[in-house]
């Protein structure tokens, strides 16, 4: 089986722009959930998505957003870049009762 | 809301030596999983403990669930330089939550 494929591996952009970012699950994954990671802070919960409907949402701002398709692939937005949205994303999927299965993950600079 | 911690933040090793990260959640958890990171790679499962008490092990890595079901371990026997990354706990509730991991440093 393929694994969790997220597009693209780096990105480049300056403030105020926006992002987006893909994720394309392991096959059969109906549940794709996003992580932001900093040096500081973490794996931060950015939200689930389920079956096209957003499940759950962690504590961002509305400048985040997502969507999933109804093959379960899912992409993330980010508007208006800031300087501290430069960050290591991950995408992860998994079926209902398995374990977190990680993307590579986009890394974003902010500039 | 939920929080799960994890001590130490760093651990520096010689190779060789044991090493363990403890995490604690504030409310009790339905189960407890165990992520491992390498340097510039991304989380890969290890582990899930289910029930109180419970002790599994991998070769030389030995992951504890507590009676409480509210804390975790994971002990590493004679490190070896492959051990290298950060280390997380994580346990399910409406989101994964997600300790603050550990990073492993093994010096040769």
């Amino acid at each position: 089986k393929a694994g969790v494929t997220q597009t693209p591996r780096y990105l480049i952009k300056t403030r105020g722009q926006q992002v987006t970012l893909s994720c394309s699950p392991i096959s059969g994954h109906r549940s794709v959930s996003w992580y932001q990671q900093t040096p500081g802070q973490g794996l931060q919960f950015l939200f689930e998505y389920f079956s096209e409907t957003q499940r759950n949402k962690g504590n961002f701002p509305g400048r985040f957003s997502g969507r999933q398709f109804s093959n379960s692939r899912s992409e993330m937005n980010v508007s208006t870049l800031e300087l501290g949205d430069s960050a290591l994303y991950l995408c992860a999927s998994r079926n209902s009762n398995s374990p977190l299965h990680f993307g590579n993950g986009t890394r974003l600079t902010v500039t | 809301g939920q929080q799960v911690m994890q001590i130490p933040q760093y651990q520096h090793v010689q190779e060789g030596e044991d090493f363990t990260t403890y995490c604690n959640s504030s409310t009790t958890l339905s189960n407890i999983q165990w992520y491992k990171q390498r340097p510039g790679g991304h989380p890969v499962f290890l582990i899930q403990l289910v029930k109180s008490g419970e002790v599994k092990k991998q070769k030389r890595l030995t992951f504890q669930f507590g009676e409480a079901k509210k804390n975790s371990s994971l002990h590493i026997t004679a490190t070896q330089t492959t051990d290298v990354g950060t280390y997380f706990c994580a346990g399910p509730g409406n989101q994964f939550y997600f300790g603050t991991g550990t990073s492993l440093t093994v010096i040769p």
